[in-house]
């Protein structure tokens, strides 16, 4: 069964400062995407990035940037400089990708970290 | 590309009445899920569909819910009779197995029930 845990409830931190929301996951498939999606104070759930389980190269997109390490299962994300419009809920995700039809697609959030950017 | 397209956007209705939300995805996406979130329980899977046939509805809660999939532009969820407790906002989300796999999100459905 696939798991995603997100330890921190919630993180406050001053405009231009740094955030680093981590994530750990469970999963017994070998191929595996992991997602991180922002969820704003108007409801709507947005994509962020995406991440193969065969590509642990680390990149930077803009202030966002993140760390996949699947040796200690960790998939963090870092919003480097933040603004008060980074102020939502930001969700990790896993969906194992089974070669089946049947265990194909279900996507496991983690509980959500809130994040807080005051000016 | 529009998106995938929910309605209606808020649903207020009385416990025992019969709730149908919507669900539009997107053109050429081969899988369709339907989310509840909750501040309990958070995001959580009720069931997902592919080519329109439902795979697993495992999280379905209850035989009061149920969802249809009629064409491969259409879905709906079907909460009959509706309890307080099933108010949350509810998210369709489409997404297709082959190239880049994202999920993409409705805008969801909020849904009280008094």
């Amino acid at each position: 069964a696939q798991k995603v845990t997100q330890a921190q409830t919630e993180i406050s931190v001053v405009e231009k400062e740094d955030v680093t929301l981590d994530c750990v996951y469970e999963t017994r498939d070998t191929t595996y995407y992991l997602f991180w999606y922002k969820q704003p104070p108007s409801g709507e759930l947005v994509f962020l990035i995406r991440r193969n389980s065969f590509d642990e190269q680390n990149e930077i997109s803009g202030r966002y940037s993140w760390n996949f390490q699947k040796s200690t299962s960790s998939f963090n994300f870092t919003i480097t400089a933040s603004q008060v419009v980074d102020s939502a809920v930001y969700f990790c995700a896993l969906s194992e990708a089974g070669g089946t039809t049947d265990s194909w697609g279900k996507l496991q959030f983690g509980a959500g970290t809130q994040v807080v950017v005051t000016p | 590309d529009a998106g995938v397209i929910q309605s209606p956007r808020h649903e207020v209705t009385e416990m025992g009445q019969e709730v149908t939300l919507r669900c539009k995805p997107i053109s050429g996406h081969d899988y369709l899920f339907w989310y509840r979130q909750t501040m309990m329980r958070g995001l959580e899977l009720l069931i997902y569909f592919n080519n329109n046939v439902p795979i697993d509805d495992s999280g379905m809660p209850e035989d009061r819910f149920s969802a249809k999939m009629p064409n491969a532009s259409f879905s709906t969820l079907k909460i009959q009779p509706s309890e307080p407790r099933d108010s949350a906002v509810y998210f369709c989300a489409s997404s297709r197995r082959s190239g880049v796999t994202i999920y993409t999100f409705g805008s969801g459905t909020r849904l009280t029930v008094v």
